[in-house]
């Protein structure tokens, strides 16, 4: 089993509040992702990073925002909480030479 | 633009049959078509996948079939468990990212 972990994995919060999601990993891995999960199922990439102080925009456009200092740390922050913001979010690594991503167990995220 | 399609939505198996779950995209710069599977409450995690150099891989109870003139691939589950019910999700993609498709629920009742 892969050692990424996320927290919080459930999480209920007021409209206009600032959240920060937190990934971490312990694998060294160089890649790194966060997908929105529709209660539907399906996954979008909303940020992908490829190592230290590098981030990208992913195919879902977001209003998060996030960063990453440190290899194994990759949090997801909404400045302004809003209830179309109510979904699933995994977060995801991949050692850097290699194509498979590992996923976190997903923070549950609800926006009333 | 989705350019990843999955059928169908949602299976129901007889335990001991066989699962078949389509998946066809569109970008010929894909080269690499991972099958993941989401149990409840839990990140999805890799089942199997397969390169188009080849055209089918097999690993255990599950193989990938790819036909890359179609475009398209498949994963079929032989003598389908109980604890085979999951969400499925096939992907295509290359080393930076995948796309993934929209998830097939099965359920296989004993």
């Amino acid at each position: 089993e892969a050692d990424i972990y996320q927290t919080p994995r459930y999480l209920v919060i007021g409209t206009g509040k600032k959240i920060t999601l937190e990934c971490s990993q312990t694998m060294g891995h160089d890649k790194m992702y966060w997908y929105q999960q529709d209660p539907g199922m399906e996954l979008h990439l909303i940020h992908y990073s490829y190592g230290v102080n590098s981030t990208e925009k992913g195919d879902l456009s977001s209003e998060s925002t996030v960063s990453r200092i440190r290899t194994e740390h990759f949090p997801l922050t909404l400045e302004s909480a809003r209830p179309s913001h109510t979904s699933q979010y995994l977060c995801a690594s991949a050692e850097g030479g290699m194509y498979e991503q590992y996923f976190g167990p997903g923070t549950r995220l609800t926006v009333t | 633009q989705q350019q990843v399609k999955q059928s169908p939505q949602s299976l129901i198996v007889q335990k001991g049959g066989i699962s078949i779950i389509n998946c066809a995209y569109e970008n010929t710069a894909f080269d690499y078509f991972p099958w993941y599977q989401q149990f409840p409450g839990k990140g999805p995690a890799l089942l199997i996948a397969i390169r188009p150099d080849v055209s089918e891989k097999k690993e255990g109870r599950f193989t990938i079939s790819f036909n890359k003139s179609a475009k398209q691939f498949s994963l079929h589950i032989m003598d389908s468990q109980p604890g085979d019910s999951a969400t499925y999700f096939c992907a295509a993609g290359g080393y930076q990212k995948v796309t993934f498709g929209t998830g097939t629920k099965l359920q296989v009742i004993p």
